[in-house]
């Protein structure tokens, strides 16, 4: 079975440039999370979807960062500008109700 | 809010078993006990997951007091490839309300 797919794993941007990130979940997964993870910490959730539905985007910052997962399967985090402090591993995770998460690779981000 | 503690690092020799305790507090009624490995520049990968009592898979036990504010993962004789970051993660069921919430995470060193 595929697990949880994310592209890029790597990118590079100029401060105030725009970037997103893309997630496809595991098959049937009907939950998806997108988490920020800062070098030496934790993932810190930014959004989880049931379906179509944001359900918790209480730590999205809205100012800058959008998500959306048009018919509640793939699913894209966007920033717009990126700032310095954007830069982290982007992870994306799928579940079902079980809540046992399964994480894709991350992509790791960096605003120069 | 489930707020957790871990230890920041631990030590172990090849062969030893392995016990890192996470606290919870203010663990809700619905919120269940996960916890996750991670390596680096890989994204977390489910371990073993518990409501209460004691819990068993092919690679960890998780043991829950009855009270519920702790729990201890424990790993039966590591090997190096078990050098790896572990996180206690507290939170609800898929389609309840309330925060997903990672540890600081526990820095695993296993020496040979």
């Amino acid at each position: 079975e595929a697990g949880v797919v994310q592209s890029p794993r790597y990118k590079i941007i100029e401060k105030k440039q725009p970037v997103a990130f893309w997630c496809n979940p595991i098959s049937g997964h009907n939950t998806l999370y997108w988490y920020r993870q800062n070098l030496g910490q934790g993932p810190e959730l930014l959004i989880r979807y049931e379906n179509e539905e944001a359900v918790d985007d209480s730590q999205l910052p809205k100012d800058r960062f959008s998500a959306e997962r048009l018919k509640g399967v793939d699913s894209t985090l966007k920033i717009q500008p990126a700032e310095l402090g954007d830069s982290a591993v982007y992870l994306c995770a799928s579940s079902l109700i079980t809540d046992t998460q399964y994480f894709g690779p991350g992509t790791r981000l960096t605003v120069l | 809010l489930a707020k957790t503690t871990q230890p920041i690092s631990m030590d172990s020799y090849e062969g030893q078993e392995v016990n890192i305790t996470c606290s919870h507090n203010n663990i809700a009624t619905n919120d269940y006990i996960t916890w996750y490995q991670q390596f680096p520049s890989q994204g977390p990968r489910f371990i073993i997951q518990g409501y209460k009592t004691k819990v068993t898979n092919e690679v960890a036990s998780l043991f829950i007091p009855a009270d519920r504010k702790s729990s201890t993962l424990s790993l039966p004789r590591v090997s190096l490839s078990d050098t790896a970051v572990y996180y206690c993660l507290v939170g609800p069921g898929s389609g309840n309300t309330g925060k997903l919430i990672f540890g600081q995470g526990t820095t695993l060193q296993v020496k040979p």
